[in-house]
């Protein structure tokens, strides 16, 4: 079953409104969780690290006040897209560390911004 | 800089034999490596996993290899069968900092 669950595996905004997307540990607490970002045809690329009670890390390129990110709780993280623009469409995952050396995936997110 | 590379971005193998999907890392710190099978749209299924300190782990038809001192993993899969086309992607991080670096996939097809 699965470890890591995502919500909505789907989204359709309009260009300019936001959309949050939601990761959620199952039967486990995550301290960390990671945001990716896939592009067609291409390998999963780091957005943030997002830590429970702190801010999150963000990679280099990735703009902070674009994708908001809050780690609410001990099982579950949030990807805001903010302002949203079509060439924000793409596919989103989260991860969580559990038991410490393995790291489960959500099933991911596909927005669409029209 | 690519510190995790795959470089067959594709690979077909007859149902039954033996799948091989190579990876090459550059950076010595890493000390815990994953493989993931990804189908699209889905998010990654994590498969096996391998710490720096061993050579070998087997999980059923996944077998992962390591050999530190060519900085290079590859994971087995026997015998192949259809379900197992997807793309595969090799992992590793840090321990401590588990931020995963990832290789760009290897396509798989396992031809009946």
């Amino acid at each position: 079953g699965a470890v890591v669950s995502q919500h909505p595996s789907r989204v359709i905004c309009k260009s300019g409104t936001s959309v949050k997307i939601e990761c959620r540990s199952l039967d486990f607490q995550a301290t960390t969780m990671f945001w990716y970002r896939q592009f067609p045809k291409q390998s999963l690329m780091l957005m943030a690290t997002s830590n429970e009670g702190s801010k999150a890390t963000y990679e280099q390129g990735v703009e902070k006040d674009k994708f908001l990110i809050n780690h609410a709780s001990l099982t579950l993280s949030t990807l805001t897209v903010t302002s949203a623009h079509p060439e924000d469409s793409s596919f989103y995952i989260c991860s969580a560390p559990r038991q410490g050396n393995t790291i489960y995936f959500g099933e991911g997110s596909w927005l669409t911004v029209v | 800089d690519q510190q995790v590379k795959q470089n067959s971005p594709s690979l077909s193998v007859q149902e039954g034999r033996i799948s091989i999907l190579n990876c090459d890392y550059t950076n010595s710190m890493f000390d815990y490596f994953l493989w993931y099978k990804k189908y699209p749209a889905e998010g990654p299924t994590f498969l096996i996993s391998i710490s720096s300190i061993k050579d070998k782990n087997e999980d059923g038809r996944f077998t992962v290899f390591l050999n530190k001192s060519a900085k290079h993993l590859s994971l087995h899969i026997v015998p192949s069968q259809p379900g197992d086309s997807a793309v595969y992607f090799c992992a590793a991080f840090i321990q401590g900092a588990q931020k995963l670096v990832f290789g760009q996939g290897t396509r798989l097809t396992i031809n009946p």
